[in-house]
């Protein structure tokens, strides 16, 4: 089966810090790749989605995320943290219509 | 602004109590969603709808029905919630076909059950 893989439940950094959330899936063939950014009660709102074509992927709110088939990731970066950064982080791939999403990071921006 | 809308934001119920969770959509997509989340956890899919046809996941229980009257709405009914389905239920379209097809969640219904 499908799987998307986030390493560390929990993630803590400084404010103005780099910020970077694992991401790897499992899949010979590259699925269509997300990062989704959920603040407590709301919904999900989508921070970049890679297809095809370049590599590395800008977002909204200042992040990015690189695609490299050889390691099968996808990680989320941002230069400088921000307070308002502070929420769970999803990275997902699409597989026929179907999300397959990680089990979720917590990003928790110290002042 | 086209959008994902689902009603209420946030809904109680009472043990066994049938419970209806709406969700609209102005995107006039073809294909509609349900996840449930529990807490620390992440989006579970529930089933789909591609226009009229229903896709029902393997490990979703019983207890959760859906309905979709029409391009635009789709509804979430839980016949006897339990204190295990208490979560944030979330709706999501897509575009569907061949090809990349991104999904645009609502904001969510958190159910609590009573």
């Amino acid at each position: 089966a499908q799987s998307v893989t986030q390493l560390g439940s929990h993630v803590s950094v400084s404010e103005g810090a780099l910020v970077l959330l694992r991401c790897n899936y499992s899949s010979s063939v590259p699925p269509y790749l997300f990062w989704y950014v959920q603040y407590p009660n709301q919904g999900l709102q989508l921070l970049l989605k890679y297809t095809t074509g370049a590599t590395l992927v800008k977002g909204i709110n200042g992040f990015e995320a690189e695609f490299k088939k050889s390691e099968t990731s996808f990680h989320l970066t941002k230069p400088s943290a921000h307070m308002s950064d502070a929420a769970e982080y999803f990275c997902a791939a699409e597989y026929g219509n179907k999300l397959v999403f990680g089990a979720g990071t917590i990003l928790r921006v110290k002042s | 602004d086209a959008m994902v809308i689902q009603n209420p934001r946030y809904q109680v119920t009472q043990f066994g109590k049938p419970v209806t969770l709406s969700c609209s959509q102005t995107l006039n997509h073809n294909v509609m969603y349900w996840y449930q989340q529990k807490s620390s956890q992440a989006p579970k899919l529930l089933f789909h709808y591609y226009d009229k046809d229903f896709n029902n996941e393997a490990d979703t229980p019983d207890n959760f029905q859906s309905r979709r009257p029409n391009t635009s709405f789709c509804f979430l009914d839980i016949r006897s919630p339990g204190l295990g389905d208490a979560a944030m239920y979330l709706c999501a379209t897509s575009r569907g076909g061949q090809g990349f097809n991104e999904q645009f969640f609502g904001p969510g219904t958190r159910l609590t059950v009573l």
